[in-house]
């Protein structure tokens, strides 16, 4: 499952910094939000989710934001790593969809995150 | 316990001919969702099966197919290959069932389809 986005956006960090992704969604009446992380082979994997009624959740070493008023996502990482390198994604949903039965995720374009030693 | 798996991990097709991709979801999962994979327009929906019935669909033409068994396992199916066809294709399942911690979607490392 290696992500080939030849065009992604690039986050290059120094180990140790934080790194902030962005993600514009586009659907206002999205109200669940997840990020994924892909490595190179591999399938997106979940690192967190978070609710429209929510601002603000965190997780280990990650936080994710957001923002209703501006349709904005960001997902936080806390002390990069090595092992943070992948392209990341936002994805958005109602989860109408999800609880009445469906699933039916909208990406965002990804970002490729960079930990330079 | 094993994840969600897919095969073939790789294959080449000609235009005009047809191809079938086969996913075997986390035991007790019930939904299985498709997604194409591409540098140009990324991750896009494909369908969504649950309990051997297309649940939601996506935006793509006819020749993109599915189907789900009574075990769970789906196969999609691409008739009449593109160039434009060539992609990731990413299967998910997930417990589909809207209980609580059953969103989230686990994804298999996908089958690169090659289409000349």
């Amino acid at each position: 499952g290696e992500s080939v986005g030849l065009h992604l956006p690039t986050l290059s960090v120094q180990e140790g910094d934080n790194s902030i992704i962005n993600c514009a969604y586009s659907n206002s009446a999205s109200d669940y939000f997840i990020w994924y992380k892909q490595e190179s082979g591999k399938g997106p994997q979940f690192i967190i989710d978070i609710r429209s009624n929510m601002d603000k959740r965190q997780g280990q070493r990650v936080t994710v934001l957001l923002n209703k008023t501006v349709k904005h996502l960001s997902l936080q990482i806390a002390a990069t790593q090595p092992g943070d390198s992948a392209v990341y994604f936002c994805a958005e949903t109602i989860r109408l969809i999800l609880t009445g039965g469906g699933n039916k995720l909208t990406f965002g374009t990804g970002t490729q995150l960079k930990v330079e030693l | 316990k094993a994840g969600v798996t897919q095969t073939p991990r790789y294959l080449i097709k000609t235009r005009g001919q047809q191809v079938t991709l086969s996913c075997s979801p986390i035991s007790g999962h019930r939904s299985v969702s498709w997604y194409q994979q591409t540098p140009g327009q990324g991750l896009q929906f494909l369908f969504e099966y649950f309990s051997e019935t297309q649940r939601n669909k996506g935006n793509f033409p006819g020749r993109f197919s599915g189907r789900q068994f009574s075990n769970s396992r789906s196969e999609m199916n691409v008739s009449t290959l593109e160039l434009g066809d060539s992609a990731l294709y990413l299967c998910a399942s997930s417990h589909g069932t809207g209980e609580k911690g059953s969103y989230e979607q686990y994804f298999g490392p996908g089958t690169r389809l090659t289409v000349t």
